[in-house]
């Protein structure tokens, strides 16, 4: 069965200071991969999925199959950055099921 | 596009009540996913629905747990004779293929608080 794992529940940076959220899965198969996040008092949304090699306001998130692992990294945090991030595994399906992991509070300090 | 709407954001029961969860998705999607969010975890995948169809409620608890998205109107999560275990924010999401890569969009989620 598939499953994703982020270790930190709770992650604290200052402003300026690297960050990195980590994300690791477990699935046979070829997987998919997304970061979702969710600012206070809003929606959930989809931050960056790994299929499109995208950098999202400054984030990126590489697909290590060796490591089976999908960090989400910035260089430098700002405090728009703090929200709780979701990773999520597209779980084999023909459609956009995902299973989710339990997600982590990034806390950026000015 | 007012995005993906739940109704209402707080339900409050008593145990033994039926709970219904309404969903509306965006203009033009007609893929709907329930998730479910339990204190302290992750989103948990309950259903998926096209219209008129379920074609996944592989998450869903066998018994007094179900949903529909008729062909009119929202798409409908009940839960009949609840307990305090159904306490949870259950979010809804569309999208408008089924393509696994598709973008799903999130509505606020409804809390559900047992008493």
């Amino acid at each position: 069965a598939q499953r994703v794992t982020q270790p930190e529940k709770l992650l604290s940076v200052f402003k300026g200071a690297p960050v990195e959220l980590k994300c690791n899965y477990s699935y046979s198969g070829s997987p998919e991969l997304f970061w979702y996040v969710q600012y206070s008092r809003q929606r959930l949304q989809l931050l960056l999925r790994h299929i499109s090699r995208e950098s999202i306001k400054g984030f990126t998130a590489d697909l290590n199959k060796g490591e089976t692992s999908f960090h989400l990294k910035k260089p430098f945090a700002q405090e728009e950055d703090s929200a709780m991030y979701y990773c999520a595994l597209s779980s084999g399906t023909s459609y956009g099921k995902l299973t989710f992991g339990q997600g982590t509070i990034l806390t950026v300090h000015p | 596009n007012a995005g993906v709407m739940q109704n209402p954001r707080h339900l409050v029961r008593r145990r033994g009540q039926e709970a219904r969860l309404r969903c509306s998705p965006m203009k033009g999607h007609s893929h709907v996913y329930w998730y479910r969010q339990l204190p302290e975890e992750g989103l948990k995948f309950m259903v998926y629905l096209q219209k008129e169809n379920i074609i996944d409620e592989s998450g869903m608890p066998k018994e007094r747990f179900s949903a529909e998205f008729p062909k009119e109107g929202p798409s409908i999560l009940r839960i009949q004779q609840v307990v305090r275990g159904d306490s949870a924010a259950y979010f809804c999401a569309s999208s408008p293929s089924s393509a696994t890569n598709e973008k799903l969009f999130f509505g606020s989620g409804t809390q559900l608080s047992v008493l």
